[in-house]
């Protein structure tokens, strides 16, 4: 069984600094495009970022494709280690409007295209 | 970027067909997946590719695509199937991620 876990969100000052850490287990995890989706209160989804996987190569590899969305491009970084199938999200420079729950998600692919399972989601809340 | 538009509610009797659009220009060169969400949990996918569905996804739930517009059909809708639907397709752009539709309101009456 597929399972993500969120953790790391807490509630933090404007310009503060969080790292989100995301566990998963019950699939070859480096084989897999992962992916940070987040949704404000009351507010649609919104893509964060998303790294490929290795496609069935070496899961001594971390490295991967990666994408960001125009709102986080600069501030955010996301990351993975294979070896410990786990997931992050280093979120720097921190503003109100990056308050929401965050979820990690996997992909069907090792590209990042859709994703077919979602974690409980993890709730930042940037606010002074 | 690429833009998503759906409509912000559908309302349908229970046994009756639902049809949720979404617009795109030339959406129908794109893979198009559709998400439902409940009120406090975490999305679901119910279909990608346009058309397939994940493993225990009920039939009930269809995906078409074409021209600038991409339908989930929900038949015979049940009181369970309301829920908040979003479309998505990947990226337009070599370094953009995904791109989300701002959701359809489904309510069952």
């Amino acid at each position: 069984e597929v399972q993500l876990l969120e953790s790391g969100g807490d509630l933090v000052q404007p310009g503060g600094s969080l790292r989100l850490s995301c566990a998963a287990s019950g699939f070859t995890f480096s084989s897999y495009a992962m992916s940070w989706v987040r949704q404000a209160p009351g507010k649609g989804l919104e893509w964060v970022s998303a790294m490929s996987g290795s496609g069935g190569r070496s899961i001594n590899d971390n490295g991967g494709r990666t994408y960001y969305a125009d709102s986080v491009k600069g501030r955010f970084t996301i990351s993975r280690d294979n070896s410990k199938s786990t997931l992050y999200l280093q979120m720097n420079s921190l503003r109100a409007e990056d308050s929401a729950i965050y979820y990690c998600a996997k992909d069907r692919r090792y590209r990042a295209s859709v994703l077919d399972y979602w974690g409980q989601g993890t709730l930042v809340t940037v606010s002074s | 970027s690429y833009v998503l538009t759906q409509p912000p509610s559908v309302s349908v009797a229970p046994g009756q067909t639902a049809r949720i659009t979404c617009g795109g220009s030339n959406i129908a060169s794109k893979s198009v997946h559709w998400y439902q969400q409940k009120p406090g949990q975490a999305p679901v996918l119910v279909v990608y590719d346009d058309s397939d569905r994940p493993s225990g996804i009920p039939e009930r739930f269809s995906g078409s695509n074409s021209g600038n517009t991409a339908t989930l059909t929900i038949s015979r809708v049940e009181a369970g199937d309301e829920a908040d639907y979003y479309c998505q397709v990947w990226g337009s752009r070599s370094d953009h991620p995904g791109v989300f539709g701002a959701g359809t309101k489904v309510t069952v009456l």
